[in-house]
């Protein structure tokens, strides 16, 4: 059975810093994908990275996927108080459908 | 609506009660997965639908735990003889055809007394 380890596991920063979160697997990543949860809500779909050393970039939002493809991080810049919310990482494990999640950083953002 | 419906959005039974959770996905989605999240965890994959047809149920925690689509569209999952533990939300997400992408919905919170 595939683990999604996520860290830190609660981050509280003040509006303007930057950050690293992290996500790592106990196997090959099939079809890693990141999800921002906001309180009350469902998962929303950030991005979904497939090959060794991809490097996506969603406006601040800077997601990297390792080489070894059991690795990845969120990195954001200049962070907003929007951004606080709940940061999911899944990974298909070579089913079609099934997603397999990390428990998440809880990330709070401080005006 | 354009996005998935649930219904309802908070629930709170006794402990022995029957629980209905409604999932309405977007018009057209093939796909069909329930998703359960306990506090501070991340979602854990219940069952799948294919159209009408349940393929995958191998997340689902007992026998009172049941889902059906029968039309295709909206489904429910049905908890028979709740538990304390199955306090948590339930989520819903449909996709057009799977794999992805998945839609969230907003899930229904199941408090069970």
């Amino acid at each position: 059975t595939q683990l999604l380890e996520q860290s830190p596991q609660f981050l509280s920063i003040q509006e303007g810093e930057n950050l690293t979160v992290y996500c790592n697997s106990s196997s090959v990543f099939s079809s890693l994908q990141w999800y921002r949860q906001e309180p009350g809500e469902g998962p929303v779909l950030l991005v979904t990275v497939v090959t060794g050393g991809e490097v996506k970039k969603l406006k601040r939002l800077t997601f990297q996927f390792g080489d070894a493809r059991k690795d990845s991080s969120l990195h954001i810049t200049a962070a907003q108080t929007g951004d606080t919310g709940l940061y999911l990482c899944a990974d298909s494990g070579g089913s079609n459908y099934k997603l397999t999640f990390g428990k998440g950083t809880l990330l709070t953002v401080n005006p | 609506g354009a996005g998935v419906s649930q219904s309802p959005r908070y629930k709170v039974a006794k402990r022995g009660q029957d629980v209905a959770l409604r999932c309405d996905p977007i018009s057209g989605h093939v796909s069909l997965f329930w998703y359960q999240q306990a506090l501070g965890q991340g979602p854990e994959f219940l069952t799948y639908f294919q159209n009408e047809a349940q393929l995958d149920k191998s997340g689902l925690p007992s026998d009172r735990f049941f889902a059906e689509r029968p039309e295709g569209s909206v489904s429910t999952l049905k908890i028979q003889r709740t538990q304390q533990e199955d306090s948590a939300v339930y989520l819903c997400a449909s996709s057009p055809l799977a794999p992805w992408p998945q839609h969230f919905g907003d899930g229904t919170r199941l408090s069970i007394l």
